[in-house]
């Protein structure tokens, strides 16, 4: 079956350092990738999305690119701020309208 | 407008009740979900339904019923809670199935059973 795995946390940074999140799939075929962001108190919110290999989603400053052939999909961020704190959760959908999601990454900025 | 709502946000309840969870979307989607949130943030698929049709049912216990009376509405009936089924709750919805869709999200259900 499907999985994705994802960078253990907690990872902490301070603002403006440099953000990478790694994100690893199985799947069987081609499947469409995302990332969700969960701000505290808050369901999860699409941050961005590829569905082909070599495509790059990004949105708010974060970007990932679609990897085939590492099957990757690392999510980056040149500088992060405080309000960038949240649970980073990578997630592919392969056809089976099933979702599988990663374990969540909790990011912590501090000024 | 919240494009997936869901009621209540906080519910808490002791053992052997029952409950129900109810949400709505208005973004015209197909497909919708019902998702649990442990406390260590794990996700886990629950049901989803499209067009009203359950599609997905996951290894759930039967305690758990989902009932969608049309596509814009899914909601989660719990008999005879157990501590166990303390968790936050997430309804979801997806343009249409199994089509590489994101999903939106409701904010949450918080259930404790004390």
């Amino acid at each position: 079956g499907n999985s994705v795995t994802q960078m253990e946390g907690p990872v902490t940074l301070s603002e403006e350092a440099f953000l990478t999140i790694n994100c690893t799939y199985t799947a069987t075929g081609y499947p469409s990738l995302f990332w969700y962001v969960q701000y505290p108190g808050e369901g999860l919110q699409l941050l961005l999305k590829a569905t082909k290999a070599d495509d790059k989603g990004s949105n708010k400053g974060f970007e990932a690119t679609y990897r085939k052939e590492t099957t990757s999909f690392h999510l980056e961020k040149g500088s992060v701020q405080v309000s960038d704190s949240a649970v980073y959760f990578c997630a592919l959908e392969g056809g089976a309208g099933k979702s599988t999601f990663g374990d969540g990454t909790t990011l912590t900025v501090k000024p | 407008d919240t494009a997936v709502s869901q009621t209540p946000k906080y519910l808490v309840t002791q053992m052997g009740n029952d409950k129900s969870i109810k949400c709505e979307q208005n973004l015209g989607h197909d497909t919708m979900y019902w998702y649990k949130q442990d406390s260590k943030k794990f996700l886990k698929i629950m049901f989803s339904y499209n067009n009203k049709e359950l599609i997905i049912n996951e290894t759930v216990p039967n305690r758990f019923s989902p009932k969608s009376p049309d596509k814009a509405h899914l909601n989660l009936h719990i008999n005879s809670l157990e501590l166990g089924d303390s968790a936050v709750y997430f309804c979801a919805s997806s343009l249409a199935f199994g089509q590489g869709n994101s999903l939106a999200f409701g904010s949450g259900t918080r259930l404790t059973v004390v």
